[in-house]
């Protein structure tokens, strides 16, 4: 079983819609959890951290399941500047941030 | 400056030279990461530093690949006799220090190395 998994997808939504991902981790002892966001050709920027409680920032929101290890990302009123690939990724503590191959969106007109 | 600087962002070479890349991370992070992107890939990790030490070089693909970390601070990746399979872009990132809670990497824009 791989560390992090995505669906790759690509997930084609039209603006307005909701759209969610999930990615499941395969070490339980996982501390922290992100998101990252990638548009093509640049490098990834941190989208938003992922708390135990779950956390909201705008139209993200992000949850936390550690009994079935799976984080997840909902986005709400998908907008066009939305478009980009997303990946998850986990800090075990001991070892280097473990980065997923991404879920890729398209948020269409 | 206020980022993660990476040089050159374009590098083209001939299969057999060896290349160097450069990685200034941001000013007081000591955690330093070294990670490889083909084309359509998701990020693969090379190396990272805690300091000028290496703790993990599990990921280097090969003999050929080799890094250092001089005064905490700078980084360089060498890539000795290069191949085809080298090309991709190397993106170098930088974070506080390992282990520390809530870590969070801050990226480069990469240099795109092409083998030609």
């Amino acid at each position: 079983r791989k560390e992090v998994e995505q669906d790759p997808g690509p997930f084609n939504v039209p603006e307005g819609a909701t759209v969610a991902f999930n990615c499941t981790y395969s070490n339980s002892a996982s501390q922290s959890f992100f998101w990252y966001r990638q548009d093509c050709r640049k490098e990834p920027k941190l989208l938003m951290s992922v708390y135990s409680s779950g956390n909201e920032d705008g139209r993200f929101t992000a949850q936390l399941n550690r009994a079935s290890q799976y984080i997840s990302l909902l986005i709400r009123d998908s907008k066009l500047s939305d478009s980009a690939t997303y990946l998850c990724v986990v800090n075990s503590g001991n070892t280097p941030l473990v980065f997923g191959k991404g879920t890729r969106l398209s948020v269409i007109a | 400056g206020a980022g993660v600087s990476q040089s050159p962002s374009n590098k083209v070479t001939e299969k057999g030279k060896d290349v160097e890349l450069r990685c200034d991370p941001i000013s007081g992070h000591t955690a330093l990461y070294w990670y490889r992107q083909s084309l359509g890939q998701g990020l693969e990790f090379l190396i990272y530093f805690q300091g000028n030490s290496a703790p993990d070089k599990s990921g280097l693909p090969s003999d050929r690949f080799s890094a250092e970390r001089t005064g905490g601070s700078v980084s360089t990746l060498t890539i000795q006799r290069t191949q085809q399979e080298d090309s991709a872009v190397y993106l170098c990132a930088s974070s506080l220090g390992q282990g520390v809670t809530n870590e969070k990497l801050f990226f480069g824009s990469g240099t795109q190395l092409s083998v030609l």
